[in-house]
């Protein structure tokens, strides 16, 4: 069935490094990703999105990037700050029945 | 616009019950999705309703049903209680094929 694997689990990095948070989809037919920062007791919230007519897109710190070749998208987030610290869930939508399957989940901590 | 909201935000109830959470979408929002959350689990898909229809359905037990009416408002039924139904229930609506929007969710214990 339709599966997202989500890598790492757990991610620390310093202040100022950047984060890198990978995700592989197994439907052919997804065509719209989306990734979601969750902080502490708060609900998901959607920080970037990409479809699959383009192969990456930015948007300040934060970048997102598509291979529909080898079905991987990847979450880059530069000059890290420790507000960027969250669980971040990467998800991946059918383009027939708009469903979509999410990942795991990364818990990213920034170290100040 | 005002947001996703859902209702309640907290409930306690007992093994065995049934409970009925709510969900009301953004204005103009057709879709309302709904999602278990779980420590380790992630978000797992329970089902997701369209124009009053289910257009798609996730991997959980019979117990576990929604419904949505003609103002797209959604709500979610959950019947005989288990202790492993405790999680966070989530909802999210979106205008068709576009971005997906979460509600605060409803945190639900069973004891």
């Amino acid at each position: 069935g339709e599966n997202v694997e989500q890598h790492p689990s757990t991610l620390s990095v310093q202040e100022g490094d950047s984060a890198v948070i990978k995700c592989t989809y197994s439907d052919s037919a997804s065509n719209y990703f989306p990734w979601y920062k969750q902080e502490l007791g708060k609900r998901p919230q959607l920080i970037i999105d990409i479809r699959s007519n383009v192969g990456e897109k930015k948007d300040q710190r934060i970048a997102v990037t598509l291979n529909k070749t080898a079905k991987h998208f990847s979450l880059h987030i530069t000059e890290t700050q420790p507000e960027d610290s969250a669980v971040y869930f990467c998800a991946a939508r059918d383009g027939g029945t708009y469903k979509y399957i999410f990942g795991t989940g990364t818990r990213l901590k920034v170290l100040a | 616009k005002a947001g996703v909201t859902q209702t309640p935000r907290y409930l306690i109830k007992t093994r065995g019950q049934q409970v009925t959470l709510s969900c009301s979408p953004i204005s103009g929002h057709r879709s309302v999705s709904w999602y278990q959350q779980t420590p380790g689990q992630g978000l797992q898909f329970l089902f997701e309703y369209f124009s009053e229809t289910q257009r798609n359905k996730g991997n959980f037990p019979g117990r576990f049903s929604g419904r949505q009416f003609s103002n797209s408002r959604s709500e979610m039924n959950v019947s005989t209680l288990e202790l492993g139904d405790s999680a966070l229930y989530l909802c999210a609506s979106s205008l068709e094929i576009h971005e997906q929007y979460f509600g605060p969710g409803t945190r639900l214990t069973v004891t």
